[in-house]
């Protein structure tokens, strides 16, 4: 069956960094998704991304946050100088129905 | 402001029991998801619903479109059913309930 496979597991960055992260979603797809949960929250929509451009943002998605697909076949979250705040789990999904484990950040 | 509210919050059932849990969204949506969070965090898309119900062995989901309602039910409940349940709609973006931690003891 296919899977969203997302690297890595779990990120640990100090606060001011940047970060990237990874996601390989289902090749024939055509809608990928970030999202982020919090520790203790619901989980919160961040983008989708449809044909190489952002589809939708939430108002969580702000100018530190950015999405590319490079290559086809990764699709990346990069967050610019990272905050405390940003403390969380992050999935990625594609279409709207297959979701990746997740990648743990934490910010030091 | 939450668009969509689930209920209960937390939900504790004998080995067996029927369970329903209930979530109302208050957006237009094309679609309503009902997910799956265990422990370890990982997510899994149970049903996703535009109108009517779906089952899928001892799970069932249904969906009020004019009430903006939909109910996921298990039937028979057993401990592996112990997760996190989640409702989440699918409109311009995705709005997610804060999810009904699910607890089944033998």
């Amino acid at each position: 069956e296919p899977e969203v496979t997302q690297t890595p597991s779990h990120q640990v960055t100090q606060m001011g960094q940047e970060v990237i992260l990874r996601c390989v979603p289902i090749s024939n797809h055509l809608y990928f998704y970030w999202y982020r949960q919090i520790l203790g929250q619901k989980v919160e929509f961040l983008v989708s991304f449809y044909n190489n451009e952002i589809s939708e943002k939430s108002e969580i998605f702000d100018d530190q946050f950015s999405v590319e697909r490079p290559d086809g076949s990764n699709f990346t979250l990069k967050i610019r100088s990272t905050k405390l705040e940003d403390s969380a789990m992050y999935f990625c999904a594609s279409s709207k129905e297959v979701f990746g484990d997740g990648t743990r950040l934490s910010i030091l | 402001k939450n668009e969509v509210e689930q209920s209960p919050q937390n939900l504790t059932a004998q080995e067996g029991e029927f369970i329903t849990i209930n979530c109302s969204y208050s957006v237009g949506i094309s679609a309503l998801h009902w997910l799956q969070q265990h422990p370890g965090g990982g997510i899994v898309s149970l049903f996703m619903l535009s109108s009517g119900k779906k089952k899928h062995g001892r799970l069932i989901a249904t969906i009020n479109i004019q009430e903006k309602h939909s109910s996921l039910h298990i039937t028979a409940s057993h401990p592996r059913d112990s997760a996190v349940y989640i409702c989440a709609a699918a409109g311009n973006q995705f709005y997610f309930g804060t999810g009904t931690s699910l607890t089944v003891i033998p």
